[in-house]
């Protein structure tokens, strides 16, 4: 199986929206409601900011948000702060107990 | 509080051996799956295996099948990764991370930095 894929980078000024794409295949991101994304601060653990699909976890800012489409997922960051840079990997179940990752997608907050 | 706390950075040889460890606590340890997780240098997050502490079902990603191995105590409530024979190119940091209900990674070690280099 091959890594999801998203954009290596995007960028934004402070207050502005993004939102970083996630494709993947019908046996994975568009077979089951289980996408999650993870915000990773360099020489840090990732952060689970949304799982399946579109649910946030308890302490998770409602700036972040997450949808789906078909094969492409998305996660979208509205109101961006300096805080909010960092690197972004999503993740969906792809049956027989396997997870995959996406490449992880570099946001800049210019 | 759950929390997966790792064992620390390693360096070691090219062909020795290593055993990590991933020790949880603020749950019941034996209800939940653990993963194994590695990020190569300056790389993405690529999953390794999972297992379950209740009954030690283990599960391996086609990409590392027979090149690592994971166990668990569940009375330490300590999941591990461990390697026969290391490889410079096993160098990577590992993380421990805990499945929830669904398949929904939820909780992260801190991860744990290991070093193959002659």
């Amino acid at each position: 199986q091959s890594a999801l894929t998203q954009p290596a980078s995007v960028s934004g000024s402070p207050g502005q929206s993004i939102t970083i794409s996630c494709t993947g295949t019908s046996s994975d991101v568009g077979g089951y409601y289980l996408v999650s994304w993870y915000q990773q601060h360099p020489g840090e653990a990732p952060k689970l900011m949304i799982y399946e699909d579109i649910r946030r976890p308890s302490g998770v800012s409602i700036r972040f948000s997450g949808s789906k489409s078909g094969n492409t997922a998305s996660l979208t960051i509205s109101g961006l702060q300096a805080e909010d840079e960092a690197d972004y990997y999503c993740c969906s179940y792809a049956g027989d107990t396997t997870l995959l990752f996406g490449g992880g997608t570099k946001l800049t907050v210019l | 509080e759950v929390q997966l706390v790792q064992s620390g950075a390693g360096v070691k040889k090219p062909g020795e051996s290593l055993k990590i460890s991933c020790k949880g606590s603020g749950y019941r340890f034996s209800d939940y799956w653990i993963g194994w997780v590695r990020q190569m240098p300056g790389k993405g997050l690529e999953w390794m295996g999972i297992i379950f502490p209740g009954d030690s079902d283990t599960r391996y990603s086609p990409s590392f099948e027979g090149q690592v191995t994971i166990s668990v105590d569940k009375s330490i409530n300590t999941a591990f990764l461990q390697w026969g024979s290391l490889k410079a190119s096993d160098t990577a940091v590992y993380y421990c991370a805990r499945r929830d209900s669904g398949w929904t990674i939820d909780y992260w070690g801190q991860g744990t930095l290991v070093t193959v280099s002659s």
